[in-house]
């Protein structure tokens, strides 16, 4: 069956770069048509999607971040990793990655993974 | 960008009802609709996708429908384990964009 999990740090400062690692159980990034995103969620507040990248490298970001995001995956070890920088308090939020096939929404999700960012 | 608007933000019902929560599209998004369920702490679940196909496993309950800007998420005989927070999505365009979540309470 399809799982994923994200990981990374539960604590980052302000103007550092957060790196997050989705390591992916059940399905290969190398099959046509499947991608992997980020979505995340604001204590008390709506989900905000992040990034997508696909089996074949497309990346797409969200144009409100989109300089500060860098997407990547390793299919050898079915891992994608999101990177943000320069952090800043409002970023804190739980950050979850999610499975998706083109042509459909999310369907399997992470547990999430809660990011504070404090001095 | 396409923004997403649910209604109500909020709603209370009862073990037993039927409720409806709507969502708009501020543009067209064909079919590229889908429902998650969000409950405390836990990841959100889909629930719906194309606007009116149920996810595997997902009970017959729970039914979607429109097309184009205005949609629907109809669920039935509440129990207590549908009550939760309940949020749409379109992925017709980039960047996917979610509503904001309405919160299904017990009355």
């Amino acid at each position: 069956q399809i799982t994923l999990k994200e990981s990374g740090p539960t604590l980052v400062k302000p103007t550092q770069t957060l790196t997050l690692t989705c390591t992916f159980s059940g399905f290969s990034l190398s099959t046509s048509g499947v991608g992997v995103g980020w979505i995340r969620q604001p204590p008390g507040k709506a989900l905000e999607w992040l990034a997508l990248i696909y089996w074949d490298d497309d990346k797409r970001y969200s144009p409100s971040l989109k300089s500060r995001l860098t997407i990547t995956k390793d299919t050898s070890k079915n891992q994608v990793v999101l990177t943000m920088t320069n952090m800043d308090p409002v970023d804190t939020a739980t950050y979850y990655c999610a499975h998706r096939r083109l042509g459909y929404p999310f369907d399997y999700w992470g547990q999430g993974t809660l990011v504070t960012v404090s001095s | 960008d396409i923004q997403m608007t649910q209604s109500p933000s909020s709603l209370s019902a009862s073990v037993g009802d039927r409720v409806t929560i709507t969502c708009r599209a501020s543009q067209g998004i064909s079919n590229y609709l889908a429902w998650f369920q969000q409950k405390p702490g836990k990841a959100p679940k889909s629930l719906i996708y194309a606007a009116s196909s149920l996810q595997s496993g997902v009970p017959s309950k729970f039914s979607g429908s429109g097309s184009g800007t205005d949609f629907t998420l109809t669920i039935s005989s509440l129990q207590p384990e549908d009550f939760a927070t309940y949020y749409c999505q379109q992925y017709n365009s980039y960047p996917y964009s979610f509503g904001q979540g309405t919160k299904l309470e017990i009355k």
